[in-house]
């Protein structure tokens, strides 16, 4: 069972283009969640979605970003018209389930560098 | 708001010296808490939890127990080896809203030598 797969791992934009990166969450798993870490600190939540729902975007900046999670296919967080201050580790995470005490699976994350 | 403490690094050990890693909380209600684990270039992996006061997490040697009076959960380890440098991050399960996300610490990077 592959765990949560994020691609790619690493992406270089130059500002003002789009950064587009994935998240394709663990078998089974129907909810998925995107954090940021910037440089030395700790991982922020972002965006909380489910299939074809977005439950919580509190965490996502309120310009130039958003989130989907399809039917078919992979999660999607898209940047657009990137910063420097948008380069950081974005990690997805999946769980099974919206329990309590349900496990949480984190991707490798991609690692946005913008030029 | 909730919000996770942990002590800043980086913490430096001689191989099988003896670690604490300090992780206080503020919370609401009672807030399920986690260590993960970030080795060099990948992502988080979640070491150990803890459900509710007064239990203790457990893996590969690290324990963390769920102390509600002094609202910590400190991850400590007897004897470090090399490998287990990586950062470390405490969070706890944020029980507002309807969304079960994580707040998380800073980090804390452990360097063990040889």
């Amino acid at each position: 069972n592959a765990g949560v797969m994020q691609n790619p791992r690493h992406l270089v934009r130059r500002r003002g283009q789009e950064a587009r990166l994935r998240c394709s969450p663990m078998k089974g798993h129907s909810h998925v969640y995107w954090y940021r870490q910037l440089p030395e600190e700790g991982l922020k939540f972002m965006v909380y979605l489910q299939k074809e729902n977005i439950i919580d975007e509190s965490g996502m900046p309120k310009e130039r970003f958003s989130a989907e999670f399809p039917k078919e296919g992979p999660s999607i967080l898209r940047i657009q018209q990137v910063v420097r201050g948008d380069s950081a580790a974005y990690f997805c995470a999946s769980s099974e389930s919206r329990g309590l005490n349900t496990e949480a699976f984190f991707g490798q994350g991609t690692r946005l560098t913008v030029v | 708001g909730n919000s996770v403490t942990q002590m800043e690094g980086p913490v430096t050990l001689s191989e099988e010296a003896f670690l604490t890693i300090n992780c206080t909380y503020t919370a609401t209600g009672y807030p399920s808490l986690f260590w993960y684990v970030q080795y060099p270039g990948e992502g988080l992996q979640l070491l150990l939890k803890a459900t509710k006061a007064d239990d203790k997490g457990s893996n590969k040697g690290f324990e963390a127990t769920y102390r509600k009076e002094t609202t910590s959960f400190h991850l400590e380890k007897g004897s470090v080896q090399v490998s287990d440098s990586a950062v470390y991050f405490c969070a706890l399960s944020d029980l507002s809203g309807a969304t079960n996300k994580l707040i998380f610490g800073t980090g804390t990077l452990l360097a063990v030598q040889p």
